[in-house]
């Protein structure tokens, strides 16, 4: 079955960089683009950003636009997300989502982030 | 960036009645392939959200027929024909037409 499995959460302060990674298993991964959705504390849902298949496409929320980087390694199977100069306001559960024709057909569990000095 | 606001934000519903939740976008969502792309999401408490209905009115794989989706342009509709318990958590519109894809602000489902 689709599984897609978060990890690389954890608190750190402002300012400093956190590396995400989702493992990716069941599916062939090389086939689909993937995505980062954020969730802060007791809000809504905020897409991040999203890769294609290939690699060859990133796009960003203005909110995390040069910051973060998206990228994956298909041999892998594994999606990354390099967070830089992280904020307070970064803080949230991040989770990975498979993308499909413009839908959110699988996603994780989720990694928590908290940025706090 | 396309906005998109749903009503109610929370609902308190009595098991086997139904309930209706709106969603409008800022902008048409109909895409220039001829698709509307308006997704409904579910997040039950505690997990993470999955996919209940995509391109306003398809249903996703597993999803019971209770739930339903309608409308075009930028006012669409989610309808659960019947409420079960296990409806209960916070739904959320999403629009996939134009980047960055944007949510809605959740409405929150409880049982009465």
């Amino acid at each position: 079955q689709v599984q897609l499995v978060e990890s690389g959460g954890g608190v750190v302060q402002p300012g400093r960089s956190l590396r995400l990674s989702c493992a990716a298993s069941g599916f062939t991964f090389r086939n689909y683009g993937m995505h980062w959705v954020r969730q802060g504390p007791g809000k809504g849902l905020e897409w991040v950003s999203l890769i294609w298949y290939d690699g060859s496409n990133k796009d960003y929320a203005e909110s995390v636009k040069g910051r973060f980087t998206i990228s994956r390694d298909n041999s892998k199977n594994t999606l990354y997300l390099q967070m830089d100069s992280l904020r307070v306001e970064d803080t949230a559960i991040y989770y990975c989502a498979r993308g499909e024709s413009r839908k959110l057909g699988a996603w994780g569990q989720g990694t928590l982030v908290t940025v706090s000095s | 960036d396309i906005v998109m606001t749903q009503t109610p934000l929370s609902l308190s519903v009595t098991p086997g009645q139904p309930a209706t939740i709106s969603c409008k976008s800022s902008q048409s969502l109909l895409h220039s392939d001829g698709k509307t792309s308006l997704c409904w999401y579910l997040q039950k408490p505690g997990q993470p959200p999955h996919l209940l209905i995509y391109e306003v009115s398809n249903r996703f794989s597993g999803v019971p027929d209770r739930f339903s989706g309608s409308g075009s342009g930028t006012d669409f509709t989610l309808s659960i024909s019947r409420v079960e318990a296990e409806d209960v958590g916070v739904y959320y519109c999403v629009q996939s037409t134009q980047p960055p894809w944007t949510f809605g602000q959740g409405t929150k489902v409880e049982i009465k």
